[in-house]
């Protein structure tokens, strides 16, 4: 069964620090999305993509975050400049029209 | 904001038995929800959805129930197995058709089922 894949696994970065999380969506899906999940908190959605272009973001998605889809197959977040707070498991996500959404195994971020 | 709402966040069942995990949401403009489950160190796996113009949906032994008036749904597991002993999540989307877009998640409830 196609699934989407997140890598890497966990990232640990410096405060501060640039940082790309890569997924790659299921392949005929045509939404994708960004969601994270604090230590012991609620699974929050950060952004949608659609057709090359953010559908919708969250208040969480400020300036520091970026996405992007550079070719046919990646779908990436990128975070300007660490804090601690963005501590976090970040989980892709994509799915088809009128279907739900499939999620990765996400990425766990370290921020030290 | 808690615009849904898992308030119990375990559950113990036998195996063979059922198990009913509730969710409650404050939005009446939610109209599509969704069930997931999570091992630990893998991501969300989708269950089961219905959409505010049913009241059920069967799946195998999965069935999901929603409660408009009461604001409530629940998913019932039919005969619980070891295996589902996982973390089950409810979301919920203002939208069924297109991209269900933004899906706002409960807490979620840790399910054990005992052999």
């Amino acid at each position: 069964e196609p699934e989407v894949t997140q890598t890497p696994s966990h990232q640990v970065t410096q405060m501060g620090q640039e940082v790309i999380l890569r997924c790659v969506p299921i392949s005929n899906h045509l939404y994708f999305y960004w969601y994270r999940q604090i230590l012991g908190q609620k699974v929050e959605f950060l952004v949608s993509f659609y057709n090359n272009e953010i559908s919708e973001k969250s208040e969480i998605f400020d300036d520091q975050f970026s996405v992007e889809r550079p070719d046919g197959s990646n779908f990436t977040l990128k975070i300007r400049s660490t804090k601690l707070e963005d501590s976090a498991m970040y989980f892709c996500a994509s799915s088809a029209e009128t279907q739900p959404q499939h999620f990765g195994d996400g990425t766990r971020l370290s921020i030290l | 904001d808690q615009q849904v709402k898992q308030n119990s966040p375990s559950l113990s069942v036998q195996e063979g038995r059922i198990s009913i995990l509730n969710c409650d949401y404050t939005n009446s403009m939610f109209d599509y929800f969704l069930w997931y489950k999570k091992y630990p160190a893998e991501g969300p796996t989708f269950l089961i959805s219905i959409s505010s113009i049913k009241d059920k949906n069967e799946d195998g032994r999965f069935t999901v129930f929603l409660n408009k008036s009461a604001k409530h749904l629940s998913l019932h597991i039919v005969p619980s197995q070891p295996g589902d002993s996982a973390v089950y999540f409810c979301a919920a989307s203002g939208r069924s058709g297109g991209s269900q877009g933004n899906l706002i998640f409960g807490k979620g409830t840790k399910l054990s089922v005992k052999p």
